[in-house]
């Protein structure tokens, strides 16, 4: 119940393209769903994070669309650039957990 | 640039020994968190200190000690070190004691031969 499942773990995406990343968790107390930006050799970056009391949120080029019933969420960019290749995580935790769970990583590339 | 400094970057040591990774939290933040990221297991919380105290505990073995100073920079004391614990090890820092973490450092490599 504490996993959060991410897919796919590798995309290639053309430059100009939108890839998709997709979460799904199980626990219903969850509440704050984030997503982490990560370069080589860096460590995760906050990018952009969401509520469920909303069904999406855009910064930028980024955007995060929740599905609650579907209990999924998912990460967008669009016009994507070469500079956007990292590994993506999401992640998931609520006010009354003690800690945030990652999913595993997408790692993006983004082909100019 | 987060704001939060690890060090060292790379650190290379044998099986049995002990080493400290240290983090320097970003300027005003009261909460430390420490993580460890492995090909297999991903991103994994370890501790979460907040203002000096304990406020959280993850997946650290009893091997694995922490704390954060008064200063509010913290360690991470890894003893009895084992092939297994080769891994990334981040901290991470944010303003409040949430479980939330705003700012990552870039890491500490701990390679264990």
């Amino acid at each position: 119940q504490q996993q959060v499942k991410q897919s796919p773990q590798s995309l290639i995406v053309q430059k100009g393209g939108i890839p998709i990343i997709n979460c799904a968790y199980e626990n219903t107390a969850f509440d704050y769903f984030p997503w982490y930006q990560q370069f080589p050799g860096k460590g995760p970056a906050l990018l952009i994070a969401i509520r469920p009391d909303v069904s999406e949120k855009k910064e930028g080029r980024f955007t995060i669309s929740f599905n609650k019933s579907a209990k999924q969420f998912s990460l967008h960019i669009m016009d994507s650039q070469p500079g956007d290749s990292a590994t993506y995580f999401c992640a998931a935790t609520g006010d009354r957990d003690d800690k945030i769970i990652f999913g595993k990583g997408t790692r993006l590339h983004i082909l100019p | 640039d987060s704001g939060v400094t690890q060090t060292p970057k790379h650190l290379i040591t044998a099986t049995g020994q002990r080493v400290t990774l240290r983090c320097s939290p970003r300027s005003g933040d009261l909460s430390v968190y420490w993580y460890q990221q492995s090909l297999d297991q991903g991103l994994q919380f370890l501790i979460q200190y907040y203002n000096g105290e304990e406020r959280a505990k993850g997946n650290i073995l009893e091997r694995f000690s922490a704390q954060q100073f008064p200063d509010l920079h913290s360690e991470l004391n890894l003893s009895s070190l084992e092939l297994g614990d080769s891994a990334l090890y981040f901290c991470a820092s944010s303003a409040g004691d949430s479980n939330q973490p705003q700012h990552f450092g870039d890491g500490t490599r701990l390679s264990i031969l």
